[in-house]
């Protein structure tokens, strides 16, 4: 167990339809990172928070957003989503923003039909 | 430049092999190479990680080997079990002003026959 927390654990929505995944860092944990991972697009890494601010942003659509909030639990919201957003969802959390080790969470299975 | 190359995309072994699963990288200013183990159903795990100044570093059964010159590192896992059964990635970490990326490999699924 990383001491990463992430709810739920499944989603399954539709297509044009609006989720929010939760992620709790670990204790202490200052920096959290969210990635998407696909059969086809492997493991992606999606938006990076520091302490309540955004630090680093990857290969995020216009139509996800993210923030971290000051208890530093993080929340990603996917909208207008498409079947293509079906994927897994994972949320890393690490001491500090450049800090080298990240402790990945169990995941967000989102499946949209 | 971000790419990170992995291969094979999947390996089979008997129990006590020795499987190899190689990584390459364009972008020299990648400065930390860890590789993660994914079990099904969970989250990626950190299993060795390795800085490009050492050429090889081991942690029990598994051992990074590391090649600056040829951008190139691999991973060995001696006296490999059924229960090392999992997907493994390779990864590169840059240090950009005050964040660190990682960039991941597309993972090799390995299984090992008992």
């Amino acid at each position: 167990d990383s001491g990463v927390t992430q709810t739920p654990k499944h989603l399954i929505t539709a297509t044009g339809q609006r989720v929010t995944l939760r992620c709790s860092p670990r204790s202490g944990d200052l920096s959290v990172y969210w990635y998407q991972q696909s059969l086809d697009q492997g493991l992606q890494f999606l938006i990076q928070y520091y302490n309540g601010e955004e630090r680093a942003k990857g290969n995020i659509l216009e139509r996800f957003s993210a923030q971290q909030f000051p208890d530093l639990h993080s929340e990603l919201n996917l909208s207008s989503l498409e079947l293509g957003d079906s994927a897994l969802y994972f949320c890393a959390s690490s001491v500090s923003g450049s800090y080298n080790e990240q402790f990945f969470g169990p995941g967000t299975r989102l499946t949209v039909l | 430049q971000q790419q990170v190359k992995q291969s094979p995309q999947s390996l089979i072994v008997q129990k006590g092999g020795i499987p190899i699963i190689n990584c390459a990288y364009e972008n020299t200013a990648f400065d930390y190479f860890p590789w993660y183990q994914q079990f099904p159903g969970k989250g990626p795990a950190l299993l060795i990680a390795i800085r490009p100044d050492v050429s090889e570093k081991k942690e029990g059964r598994f051992t990074i080997s590391f090649n600056k010159s040829a951008k190139q590192f691999s991973l060995h896992i001696m006296d490999s079990q059924p229960g090392d059964s999992a997907t493994y990635f390779c990864a590169a970490s840059i240090h950009s002003g005050s964040a660190r990326q990682l960039t991941f490999g597309s993972g090799t699924q390995l299984t090992v026959l008992p």
